[in-house]
């Protein structure tokens, strides 16, 4: 069975860092393009950065240069290290997987990141 | 970036109806447009990917169609658990980008 399992979240001040891990299981993690989303609260969904299985690498102009998506392979797990954290990147994060052509295919549940003085 | 544009932003319907939902994309995307489903407090959900393939495990009663710019989300008969909010995404290009969201509410 696949599983997501995201971690890191939390609460932190303006201008903190931040840096959030998922942990993957149940499928061949070096196989797969890997992805965070998050929802801001009342919000949709956005796509914040991927990482593909072979390292390309793409971050949202909303956050770029102030984000490093990762991976590790032999750790199964994804990373995403954000700096310089506003208000407005107050949400919960979700890492999902893309797989065979299928982009976002599973995802985990999500940890909550939240940016206040 | 592609931006994508849902309509409706939110609609009443009841268990039994037929409900189509439409994104559209500011320049072509070939077939390179997903939906997902999602519910509050829960994880996203594939339902269908390449425009009309039904990700597996997913009720028949989802369908999708369309190419280029255009595409629709179409539910043949509303069943109580369906009434959540859904999303477009298209993977055309590495910047991916999802619609707003559209929020099927019951009647």
């Amino acid at each position: 069975e696949v599983q997501l399992v995201e971690s890191g979240g939390g609460l932190v001040k303006p201008g903190e860092s931040l840096r959030l891990s998922c942990a993957a299981s149940g499928f061949i993690f070096s196989n797969c393009g890997m992805s965070w989303v998050r929802q801001a609260p009342g919000k949709g969904l956005e796509w914040v950065s991927s990482i593909s299985r072979d390292n390309y690498i793409y971050y949202a102009d909303s956050m770029k240069g102030r984000l490093t998506i990762s991976r590790d392979n032999a750790k199964n797990s994804l990373y995403l290290q954000m700096d310089s954290l506003r208000a407005d990147d107050t949400a919960v994060y979700y890492c999902a997987r893309t797989s065979g052509g299928k982009p976002l295919d599973y995802w985990g549940q999500g940890t909550l990141v939240t940016v206040s003085s | 970036d592609i931006q994508m544009t849902q309509s409706p932003s939110s609609l009443s319907a009841s268990v039994g109806d037929r409900v189509t939902i439409t994104c559209r994309a500011s320049q072509y995307i070939g077939t390179s447009l997903s939906w997902l489903q999602h519910k509050p407090g829960k994880a996203p959900k594939l339902l269908i990917y390449g425009a009309s393939i039904l990700q597996s495990g997913v009720p028949g009663r989802f369908s999708g169609s369309g190419s280029g710019t255009d595409f629709t989300l179409t539910i043949s008969s509303l069943q109580p658990e369906d009434f959540t909010t859904y999303y477009c995404q298209q993977s055309y290009n590495p910047s991916w980008t999802f619609g707003q969201g559209t929020k099927v509410e019951l009647e």
